[in-house]
């Protein structure tokens, strides 16, 4: 495998319901992220993390819930979620802030497509 | 905080021909990086080009190519003999050097036609 993968692709759910996304990088990162991209509005970052620890929360509700147990994995944990957070959610990684040059560039996965009923 | 903008929703280009996307930005950085990130239909997100703010000579990949005027803030890609495939969403994204976060614009539609 090579990459960036996300499961699932897609998600349907009730606004009761719990469920996570998975996030997995190979490419050796430090660093990965979550992000949102709804229809007609930009990416929103929502978490950060480096080297395992959360160095960034973009004011998420607190029904959305990160876990970042090894460099390599991320996963988004959903609980009780509204209608208004359907969106896709997109994962990345990128070498990370390792004391050494970081050149941006972040690596996407397919992103979770989600729809909360 | 960093500001992201592209005034195109939408473009269309006849297969062969050019088409240029704008971006502008707002920062206080001096020491930055820019992108260009192309989301196909297929949606995974892949890097087109970048540029490094301290860098006056306009980054370049094969039929891409950017117009970075950083007085202006202004970073535009230029898709030389569009083809089919270039058919996307393109993202205009930026970061400060010492940083990891991006900021993204909220992307251009381009759609090639034959």
């Amino acid at each position: 495998e090579t990459g960036v993968t996300q499961t699932p692709r897609h998600l349907v759910m009730g606004m009761t319901n719990k469920k996570s996304l998975k996030c997995e990088q190979h490419l050796g990162h430090n660093a990965m992220y979550w992000y949102k991209q709804s229809a007609k509005k930009p990416l929103e970052l929502m978490f950060v993390y480096n080297f395992k620890e959360q160095t960034e929360n973009n004011s998420v509700p607190s029904r959305f819930s990160p876990e970042c147990p090894n460099s390599s994995h991320l996963f988004l944990h959903l609980h009780t979620l509204q209608p208004e957070d359907s969106a896709l959610y997109l994962c990345a990684s990128s070498l990370g802030l390792a004391g050494g040059p970081d050149t941006g560039e972040l690596f996407f996965g397919e992103g979770s497509r989600l729809t909360v009923l | 905080a960093q500001t992201v903008t592209q005034s195109q929703p939408e473009m269309s280009v006849q297969e062969a021909e050019t088409v240029t996307l704008s971006c502008t930005y707002d920062t206080s950085e001096n020491n930055y990086y820019l992108f260009w990130y192309k989301q196909p239909p297929s949606r995974q997100m892949i890097l087109v080009i970048r540029q490094e703010a301290y860098k006056q000579q306009n980054a370049t990949e094969n039929r891409f190519s950017v117009n970075f005027q950083k007085a202006a803030k202004s970073f535009s890609l230029k898709i030389s003999d569009s083809q089919l495939g270039d058919t996307a969403m393109y993202f205009c994204a930026f970061t400060k050097a010492a940083g990891n976060k991006l900021t993204f614009g909220g992307g251009t539609r381009v759609l090639v036609k034959p």
